[in-house]
Parts: C-alpha cells; sequence; structure tokens
C-alpha cells in the first residue's frame, strides 16, 4: 500500500486559513487521494477527494501537485468546530481498502 | 436519512463475557465495514461485507471475534471471551461502492473489558 506522510499536528486561529499538507511520494497512477477528519468522540467523516486536479467543495479545497507527490487540504476559514485529526488516505481503486495512519492533529484557537 | 447507527454506545463489560456490538448501515449501502480504533494502533479495518457477505476479513484478530451481516439492515460484531485488550472505539461504516467509495461512519460503541 502506497504511504503517507503528515505532520502530527498543526495549530490555526480561528477564521484564518488552514493549509495541511501530505507527502505521498510514491503514488501510483490510479491511486486517489482521499481526505477524512475525525473530530472529538465522533467517527471519521469524509473531507474530499481527488485524483489529478484540484478540487472544490463546501467543506474544504483540494490541492494536488503537478506530479502528484503531495497534496495540500485548504480549509479556507478555519472554525473552532474544524479541529481535529486530519487523515490523509491513498486509495488505488475499486477494492483498495482505506488504510488509516496517525494523521495530522489541528487546533484551532479562539 | 438517520445515518450508520451502532448500538450501544458505551458498553463495560468483565474479561471472560460474551460482547455484541450492532450496526445498521445507510439503507441502499451495499458495503458494511468494522473498524477498531485504539490509541496504540489507531483506526484498524478488521471485516468488511458485500451484499451481507463477508469480503475480507484479514484484519480480524483471532478466533475470539466474529462478524456476521444477516440481511442488508443488520450487522454484528462478537467477541467471545472478551479480554482486557478488546477495550477500543469499535466503529461500522458503510458505503455504496467498494471500500475505496466514500465510507459513512457511525458514531463508534466505546467497549471496556474490565
Amino acid at each position: 500500500d502506497a504511504k503517507t506522510t503528515q505532520p502530527n499536528s498543526m495549530e490555526s486561529n480561528e477564521e484564518e486559513p488552514v493549509h495541511l499538507p501530505c507527502n505521498h511520494s510514491t503514488i501510483s497512477g490510479t491511486d486517489y487521494i482521499h481526505w477524512y477528519r475525525q473530530l472529538p468522540s465522533q467517527g471519521p467523516e469524509y473531507v474530499i477527494h481527488g485524483l489529478t486536479s484540484n478540487v472544490n467543495n463546501r467543506m474544504a479545497s483540494l490541492a494536488i501537485a503537478e506530479d502528484r507527490k503531495s497534496s495540500t487540504l485548504i480549509l479556507h476559514r478555519a472554525t473552532l468546530r474544524d479541529a481535529a485529526v486530519y487523515y490523509c488516505i491513498l486509495s488505488g481503486g475499486w477494492g483498495d481498502k482505506l488504510i488509516f495512519g496517525t494523521g495530522t492533529r489541528l487546533q484551532v484557537f479562539p | 436519512d438517520a445515518g450508520v447507527i451502532q448500538s450501544p454506545r458505551h458498553e463495560v463489560t468483565e474479561m471472560g463475557q460474551e460482547v455484541t456490538l450492532r450496526c445498521k448501515p445507510i439503507s441502499g449501502h451495499d458495503y458494511l465495514f468494522w473498524y477498531r480504533q485504539t490509541m496504540m494502533r489507531g483506526l484498524e479495518l478488521l471485516i468488511y461485507f458485500n451484499n451481507n457477505v463477508p469480503i475480507d476479513d484479514s484484519g480480524m484478530p483471532e478466533d475470539r471475534f466474529s462478524a456476521k451481516m444477516p440481511n442488508a439492515s443488520f450487522s454484528t460484531l462478537k467477541i467471545q471471551p472478551s479480554e482486557p485488550r478488546d477495550s477500543a472505539v469499535y466503529f461500522c461504516a458503510s458505503s455504496l461502492g467498494g471500500p475505496q467509495e466514500t465510507q459513512y461512519f457511525g458514531p463508534g460503541t466505546r467497549l471496556l473489558v474490565l
């Protein structure tokens, strides 16, 4: 399974943008990049995913490097509710299980 | 849409007792997953089903663990006999397509084995 590397923790102030990095230097051509987050005492929830092009949805944006060896999850204006552990996961296609690593713990300060 | 429903939310039991965790997936989802989360090992996939049939149980730790899905709207994860090292949060998730598709997680069952 292709691996991802994320910082253990990051901090942000409320209403500021947050850029959460993920390195995946061994990504293959068919690997999708998924982001999930886990709020305290809750199950993980889907945030966004992409293959090659940058993606936007109501929660966040995903910026994928041209060589696809890294990606960045962008929260445009952090809120206190965004404090969570963010997981960057690669999935190679049909039947490929999601392998959750240790993720990045994001703290948001008022 | 009620989302994935798990019960009980909390379970405290003594070593050696049987524990049964329950899950109701989102209606229409063909895939159901059981995960376990601990501080030491993080979030691990135990087993997943497609159309009520177990597809991959390679993550099931040992024979004390068993999972069933008798119909499309119900699954159980059973531990018999339970041990203190089974203490963890157990999550159920479901998806429309395979494991690579977006998974929707339940709130989890926090299990403490004394």
